[in-house]
């Protein structure tokens, strides 16, 4: 049983560069999560698709990030134009279809961490 | 809006000991689920333990308890027989639903390092 997995793991990047970061979630799991996780903080929600619907974004995601789930499988999220603010580690979780467990779980993957010079 | 707070930046205790993480959280919601996740030096978030918010009983997993006071809002992470992997982040989180993980809000965390 594979669990989350996200690539790269690392991404160095020059400020105003695009990066995409790809998350491929637990296969039978339909719902998909997007968090940012700076230095020292707990991980911020940014995004949420149940299947390939793109359900709930926080104010955090500003007109430069853009993220999809075109299949309802893997998903990628796409930073343009980077900031040095953007430095961070991007956690991708996964969840199976909502009352098919009992506590609503995240499985999370090991994230992909972005340093913007 | 939920929130979520950690007083505790930094936490020690002795191999075998028990130690109480703090977690307190606010929301004006009556439906709720609060959850305690590990997070070693890897990176990845590891889930430990769920309390609903209408559950009468203390959540329990292994070594991991959950002292659930809904009057106070403080969800607390006893640990207990301490262990050296135990030495991690650990972050309490609130998500909006009773019985759905969706949207967590994450506290700002408690460094835990175990002693020899």
């Amino acid at each position: 049983d594979t669990g989350v997995s996200q690539d790269p793991r690392h991404k160095i990047t020059k400020r105003g560069q695009n990066v995409t970061f790809r998350c491929d979630p637990i296969s039978e799991h339909n719902r998909l999560y997007w968090y940012r996780q700076t230095l020292g903080q707990g991980p911020e929600f940014l995004t949420y698709f149940q299947n390939e619907a793109q359900l709930e974004k926080s104010r955090l995601l500003s007109d430069r990030f853009s993220a999809e789930r075109p299949k309802g499988s893997f998903s990628t999220l796409e930073i343009q134009r980077t900031e040095q603010g953007d430095s961070a580690m991007y956690l991708c979780a996964s969840s199976p279809p909502s009352g098919s467990v009992d506590t609503g779980e995240l499985f999370f993957g090991e994230g992909s961490r972005l340093t913007v010079l | 809006a939920q929130k979520i707070t950690q007083t505790q930046p930094g936490m020690f205790v002795q191999e075998k000991e028990a130690v109480t993480l703090d977690c307190t959280y606010d929301t004006s919601d009556p439906s709720y689920g609060l959850f305690w996740y590990k997070q070693p030096s890897s990176g990845e978030m590891i889930f430990l333990i769920y309390q609903g918010s209408y559950d009468q009983q203390n959540a329990t997993e292994g070594r991991y308890s959950l002292n659930f006071q809904k009057a106070r809002k403080s969800a607390n992470l006893v640990i207990s027989a301490s262990q050296l992997g135990d030495s991690a982040m650990y972050f309490c989180a609130m998500s909006p639903h009773y019985n759905a993980g969706n949207m967590l809000t994450f506290g700002g965390g408690t460094r835990l390092m175990v002693k020899p």
